[in-house]
């Protein structure tokens, strides 16, 4: 498995701001994921992060509103641009691990509850 | 479209009952199904996990059920205890070009009463 810490563990944002949220793993994975959990609902995947590479967004997110760095192979971030109340929810991270049962097995981060006034 | 349809929304069972949360898919090329367990304000935490080439998958009091031919598997809790109150997810592994992304179920929330 893996330890995976993210910053911060919340916030209350003013509408029209931006948010960055850090996520920092224990050991050096090649992909980290983000999604995002909506109050009370499942998990919706945002984009998948490769070191070294542009991230992969999912439809219905978009690079100018969820940029994403990855400068390493222990670290990304989430920034949420220009926020609106929409956007209040949970923000986790995830990292894929290999070489377990599956080779594709992912362990997520405590999250970031975002709250935008 | 939602590709992992999962069953029932909530659920409440008694101390030392059996819980049971049901999971369909449509994609065929799901290669991989983990179950995620999350308590509030906490993180999915991977619970047990099953490949579609094997019918059964237990580990402690957790049982992963799957039938391919009806694309279909659950979770069985088996002497369910109140500490096993939370949220579970089933999900759906897609592999892509190098790594692979999880489709979650909407969630199941299990009350385990005393």
């Amino acid at each position: 498995s893996a330890v995976i810490s993210q910053k911060p563990s919340r916030d209350i944002c003013q509408r029209g701001t931006s948010l960055t949220i850090q996520c920092q793993v224990d050991s050096q994975v090649t992909m980290m994921f983000w999604y995002r959990q909506q109050p009370g609902q499942s998990l919706t995947l945002i984009a998948t992060a490769n070191q070294g590479s542009e991230a992969t967004y999912e439809s219905g997110f978009v690079i100018d509103k969820f940029p994403i760095s990855r400068p390493n192979l222990t670290f990304s971030t989430l920034t949420v641009s220009n926020m609106s109340p929409e956007d209040s929810s949970i923000y986790l991270c995830s990292v894929e691990i290999r070489g377990g049962y599956s080779s594709n097995e992912q362990f997520f981060g405590p999250g970031t509850r975002l709250t935008v006034l | 479209q939602q590709q992992v349809k999962q069953s029932p929304q909530s659920l409440i069972v008694q101390k030392g009952g059996i819980s049971i949360i049901n999971c369909a898919y449509e994609n065929t090329a799901f290669d991989y199904f983990p179950w995620y367990q999350q308590f509030p304000g906490k993180g999915p935490a991977l619970l047990i996990a099953i490949r579609p080439d094997v019918s059964e998958k237990k580990e402690g009091r957790f049982t992963i059920s799957f039938n391919k031919s009806a694309k279909q598997f659950s979770l069985h809790i088996m002497d369910s205890q109140p500490g096993d109150s939370a949220t579970y997810f089933c999900a759906a592994s897609l592999p892509s070009s190098g790594y692979s992304t999880l489709t979650f179920g909407k969630g199941t929330m299990l009350l385990v009463s005393p």
